[in-house]
């Protein structure tokens, strides 16, 4: 398995709170993605990184932000979470641009 | 917008029976595509890709077809296990836009039945 962990894997939070979900890697790749999946939506990509520094928005960023200031750690924020991001929350990364992508093994969140 | 799509939510099949399980996309641009398999509670797992100068790419027990004309995008899998049940996404990208984002298709879950 590719050396990617998230954390937590499971998070009950209440409606306005702030959340803030981890990924780490020890593979060195360039690229990072987090990734959110509902039912009926497939896989959604919220944010991703290409290189320190520098990230850019996917389809469903609205109420998101992401940090990346070292290689190996990805970071989601919900600065005030709501129902609707209640989901299953998945890094994964990349060792090239167009290349296969190796998933983490999820976050779950439940926002009350 | 675009989109990348399965044709079955679900599909059933005896297990050694083979399967193929159908994904359209909308993007003419698209040209790198990927199989994703995720079983309950896991992350997806790589399957097997196809770039679009390929109509055709084998790996073992899978082989998926890409038809450009139709964009149409399939994955088959012979002699059906049990250990096959899961969910199975297709997902698209361009070369050109070098950033690597996917897009997903919404799954289908293959069933196999002793």
């Amino acid at each position: 398995d590719a050396g990617i962990t998230q954390s937590p894997r499971h998070k009950v939070t209440e409606t306005g709170t702030p959340v803030t979900l981890r990924c780490h890697q020890t593979e060195n790749h360039r690229y990072m993605y987090w990734y959110r999946q509902d039912p009926g939506h497939g896989l959604r990509l919220i944010h991703y990184s290409y290189g320190v520094k520098d990230t850019d928005k996917g389809e469903v960023s609205d109420g998101y932000s992401v940090s990346r200031s070292k290689t190996e750690d990805f970071l989601l924020t919900l600065e005030s979470a709501t129902s609707s991001q209640t989901s299953v929350y998945f890094c994964a990364i990349s060792g090239k641009a167009n290349g296969e992508l190796f998933f983490g093994e999820g976050s779950r969140l439940t926002v009350l | 917008g675009e989109s990348v799509g399965l044709h079955l939510p679900t599909l059933s099949v005896q297990e050694g029976d083979n399967s193929i399980i159908n994904c359209a996309y909308s993007n003419s641009a698209s040209d790198y595509f990927i199989w994703y398999k995720q079983e309950s509670g896991k992350g997806p797992q790589f399957i097997i890709d196809i770039r679009s100068n390929m109509d055709k790419r084998q790996g073992q027990r899978v082989t998926v077809l890409l038809n450009k004309t139709v964009k149409h995008l399939s994955l088959q899998i012979a002699a059906t296990q049990p250990g096959d049940s899961a969910v199975y996404f297709c997902a698209e990208t361009e070369d050109s836009s070098n950033t690597g984002k996917l897009i997903f298709g919404q799954g289908t879950t293959l069933q196999v039945k002793p």
